[in-house]
């Protein structure tokens, strides 16, 4: 079964709006979760580093004041895209690793109109 | 920095067909190794992994080889099935780090029955 659970699967809402995304890691606890981005028919690229109870470690190249990283707990850590502008829609992935591997969740489909 | 190359893709074969997408890596570590396998609109699942040189990953009748002297992690399947139509990601991990992963740009594949 899934051992990290991402809310929600799909969101589609108007130029302007914030959007949360919530990354959960379940019946373990992370200190560190990764969030990606992909673009349609490419690969993964890493965005930020999320850390428990510190700032997140963003990759160069994004935006920290556009994408908004909070690990609030030992098992939850939530991406706010803000002021979501058609651009930044995309596939947005999380990751926590247990033991070696990482677990990754489903996925969030992002779509500004 | 670490990076990934993996064959470039699509990739359309025949059920029973043999199949190989082959990955080398340059990493300045000693890299854990994977591949990961992501289904139309879902997130990445773990295949298989490799943790140092010689060692053997393997799942689902898929293969893959830490070759260090190549540099190469190579998947293999003797026997495709249309079940297996799906993206594969081949991926480093260098764990001296906070284990961010470094993905290739990802092979579609597609077996026709």
């Amino acid at each position: 079964g899934a051992v990290v659970s991402q809310h929600p699967s799909w969101v589609i809402c108007k130029s302007g709006t914030s959007v949360k995304i919530e990354c959960r890691s379940l019946d373990f606890q992370a200190t560190t979760m990764f969030w990606y981005r992909q673009f349609p028919k490419q690969s993964l690229m890493l965005m930020a580093t999320s850390n428990e109870g510190s700032k997140a470690t963003y990759e160069q190249g994004v935006e920290k004041d556009k994408f908004l990283i909070n690990h609030a707990s030992l098992t939850l850590s939530t991406l706010t895209v803000t002021s979501a502008h058609p651009e930044d829609s995309s596939f947005y992935i999380c990751s926590a690793p247990l033991g070696e591997p990482q677990h990754f969740g489903d996925g969030t489909r992002l779509s500004i109109l | 920095g670490d990076s990934v190359t993996q064959m470039e893709g699509p990739v359309t074969l025949s059920e029973e067909a043999f199949l190989t997408i082959n990955c080398t890596y340059t990493a300045t570590g000693y890299p854990s190794l994977f591949w990961y396998v992501q289904y139309p609109g879902e997130g990445l699942q773990l295949l298989l992994k490799a943790t140092k040189a010689d060692d053997k990953g393997s799942n689902k009748g898929f293969e893959a080889t830490y070759r260090k002297e190549t540099t190469s992690f190579h998947l293999e399947k003797g026997s495709v099935q249309v079940s297996d139509s799906a993206v594969y990601f081949c991926a480093l991990s260098d764990r001296r780090g906070a284990q961010k992963l470094v993905f290739g740009q990802g092979t579609r594949l597609t077996i026709n029955p």
